[in-house]
């Protein structure tokens, strides 16, 4: 079964402090992680997605298989960072959906 | 890029009305639509898998026949909630894959529904 742990409800940081939003999941196979972010009275939009090994705003996620963790960092943490954030995880086997972390939402204080 | 349009952003009936949301892709066919449901600071919960000229999956737990699927072409899907309770009151969201490109998600807005 496909499960996706965000252990950390909130999280509050200041401006300019390191941010890491934890995120371990559970698959037997080869999972595709995301991360998604949902501003203030915005939609659910994609942050990034662990194939693209990109830097998305600040933001990095490094795909750890061993301890199954997709965990999402910035070294300095903006105001405008402020937001819900969903790991997300899709299995390898065809037209599978998303299933979603329950979401953390990160405060950034100035 | 890709865009999906949900319609209506809010709706509220009395209870045992149906209510129907719409989910349309604008610039792009998706073949695949996935429905959610979000209850208030709680994460997104997966309905349903609507596939386009073919009936929708319904995860464990969710009335088929409280909660109709419609995937008539490749850019509408259609959420009817059949008699609808005071239960039944969230946010429904939907999200397509397109035809054309990676395994990437576009979410509509959101649909709140709250029945009287």
């Amino acid at each position: 079964a496909q499960r996706v742990t965000q252990p950390e409800k909130l999280l509050s940081v200041f401006k300019g402090a390191p941010v890491e939003l934890k995120c371990n999941y559970s698959y037997s196979g080869s999972p595709e992680l995301f991360w998604y972010v949902q501003y203030s009275r915005q939609r659910l939009q994609l942050l990034l997605r662990h194939i693209s090994r990109e830097s998305i705003k600040g933001f990095t996620a490094d795909l750890n298989k061993g301890e199954t963790s997709f965990h999402l960092k910035k070294p300095f943490a903006q105001e405008e960072d402020s937001a819900m954030y969903y790991c997300a995880l899709r299995g390898d086997s065809g037209n599978t959906p998303l299933v979603f972390g329950k979401g953390t939402r990160l405060s950034v204080i100035a | 890029g890709a865009v999906v349009s949900q319609h209506p952003s809010r709706v509220i009936c009395k209870s045992g009305t149906s209510v129907k949301i719409e989910c349309r892709s604008l610039d792009f066919q998706a073949t695949t639509m996935f429905w959610y449901r979000q209850f208030p600071k709680q994460s997104l919960m997966l309905m349903a898998t609507s596939n386009e000229g073919s009936k929708a999956t319904y995860e464990q737990g969710v009335e088929k026949d409280k909660f109709l699927i419609n995937h008539a072409s490749l850019t509408l899907s259609t959420l009817t909630v059949t008699s609808a309770h005071p239960e039944d009151s969230s946010f429904y969201i939907c999200s397509a894959r397109s035809t054309v490109g990676a395994n990437v998600l576009t979410f509509g807005a959101g649909s709140r529904l709250t029945v009287l």
